[in-house]
């Protein structure tokens, strides 16, 4: 599975939207770009995952660039709860491998 | 959605003995289980591939004869540490896909086993 580089840390405000970046240059054409986060001593939480078009769910959106080179993870409201430690992930099949991740700090 | 369950979700043992750890999957058949540790502040290390009615897949470090996984049902997979000792602290996580879409889905996980060696 290809690489992925995320910052190490980022705060947000209570309420306001959350953009996590995540970049995979590396990326082959049949890879996709998986979220998820993991509130502490947690076992990970699926968030959304995407090929090459933008999606949405309930949790989130996820915007990948044209070229599949970066991606950004929104949370457009994000609460003190969303507190965790979230992972972008490219995956072509089977077994997800975790990178660091970033930690996300929601703050009142 | 499909739910993935782990018992126990902790455990304390002595130095020297076996724990087992048992991953289900709820909802679906998962002919395919992954097992990850987790060390404090570390990112989750894929430690094996189980594979129903056959035998998991190791990744490169992992003792198979210190990490026992049997994968007898669709539904349920073991992870026995053996001779445990005080570095195999950790936290080991399971996951399982249904099997549908067992290379684009989502990848389940479950709540973790904590386990801490005396």
């Amino acid at each position: 599975d290809a690489k992925t580089t995320q910052p190490t840390s980022m705060d947000c405000a209570e309420g306001r939207a959350a953009n996590l970046p995540c970049n995979h240059s590396t990326i082959s054409g049949n890879e996709y770009v998986y979220w998820y986060r993991q509130i502490h001593s947690q076992g990970p939480q699926y968030i959304i995952h995407g090929l090459k078009n933008n999606e949405t769910n309930e949790m989130a959106s996820l915007i990948i660039t044209e070229d599949r080179k970066s991606s950004t993870l929104i949370l457009p409201h994000a609460t003190l709860r969303d507190t965790a430690v979230y992972y972008c992930i490219v995956r072509a099949g089977g077994q997800l491998t975790f990178g660091s991740g970033t930690q996300l700090t929601v703050l009142p | 959605g499909a739910v993935v369950s782990q018992h126990p979700s902790r455990v304390i043992c002595k130095s020297g003995t076996s724990v087992k750890i048992e991953c289900r999957s709820l909802d679906f058949q998962a002919t395919t289980m992954f097992w990850y540790r987790q060390f404090p502040k570390q990112s989750l290390m894929l430690m094996a591939t189980s594979n129903e009615g056959s035998k998991a897949t190791y990744e490169q470090g992992v003792e198979k004869d210190k990490f026992l996984i049997n994968h007898a049902s669709l539904t349920l997979s073991t992870l026995t540490v053996t001779s445990a000792h005080p570095e195999d602290s950790s936290f080991y996580i399971c996951s399982a896909t249904p099997p549908t879409d067992p290379n684009t889905g989502e990848l389940f996980f479950g709540e973790g086993s904590r386990l801490t060696v005396l």
